[in-house]
């Protein structure tokens, strides 16, 4: 069965730390891997990474992908309160364009 | 340019009620998908639809729910004789064809009293 794995499911920090946000797979004809940050609404689209190796950045937000290991990272630096929210990993296969969404980690960044 | 809109928002229903969730995708958009987020889980796929098409339900109950996408209007996620297990927040997201990313509505929080 496929399936994502998300870790760890919560994460407290403080203000300027750094985060890393874990996200294993185990799929059958992998297409894509997704991140999104949930907040009190609908998750938002971060980054979407097809290529193993290459990172990809967004201000404080960086991604990349080890399609060996079937794991992806997502790093925030210098954290804010606002970066408090769920973050989800997705996995898109080939098959019908299903996605599958791991559990989340729930970040919850302190003052 | 309107986004994802689901409808309603919030929806109480007793038990043994039904429950009708409607999805109105991204204009343009083909591909519908439902997803049911339960309390402290991730977002869990039940079905992709494209109009008139249910092209996989693998992650639909068997029992009492339903989808559908029609040729014109929102696409709806039906749910008869709710339980309380059914409470959960349900979301709906679109695509266009051959695009990765999918738009999500704001979501439908289902409470079954």
């Amino acid at each position: 069965e496929d399936k994502v794995v998300q870790s760890p499911l919560s994460l407290v920090v403080h203000e300027g730390d750094t985060v890393t946000l874990n996200c294993s797979y185990e799929v059958t004809n992998f297409r894509s891997l997704l991140w999104y940050k949930q907040e009190k609404k609908a998750p938002t689209f971060l980054f979407m990474l097809t290529s193993s190796g290459i990172e990809k950045k967004s201000g404080r937000l960086s991604s990349i992908l080890d399609k060996k290991e079937l794991f992806s990272i997502l790093n925030i630096t210098a954290t804010q309160t606002g970066d408090s929210a769920v973050y989800l990993c997705a996995v898109l296969i080939y098959n019908f364009n299903k996605f599958y969404f791991g559990s989340g980690t729930k970040l919850n960044v302190k003052p | 340019n309107a986004g994802v809109m689901q409808n309603p928002r919030h929806l109480v229903r007793r038990r043994g009620q039904e429950a009708r969730l409607r999805c109105s995708p991204v204009k343009g958009h083909s591909h519908v998908y439902w997803y049911r987020q339960l309390p402290e889980e991730g977002l869990k796929f039940m079905v992709y639809l494209q109009k008139e098409n249910i092209i996989d339900e693998s992650g639909m109950p068997k029992e009492r729910f339903s989808a559908e996408f029609p040729k014109e209007g929102p696409s709806i996620l039906r749910i008869q004789q709710v339980v309380r297990g059914d409470s959960a927040a349900y979301f709906c997201a679109s695509s266009l064809m051959g695009d990765l990313e999918e738009f999500f509505g704001p979501g439908t929080r289902l409470t079954v009293l």
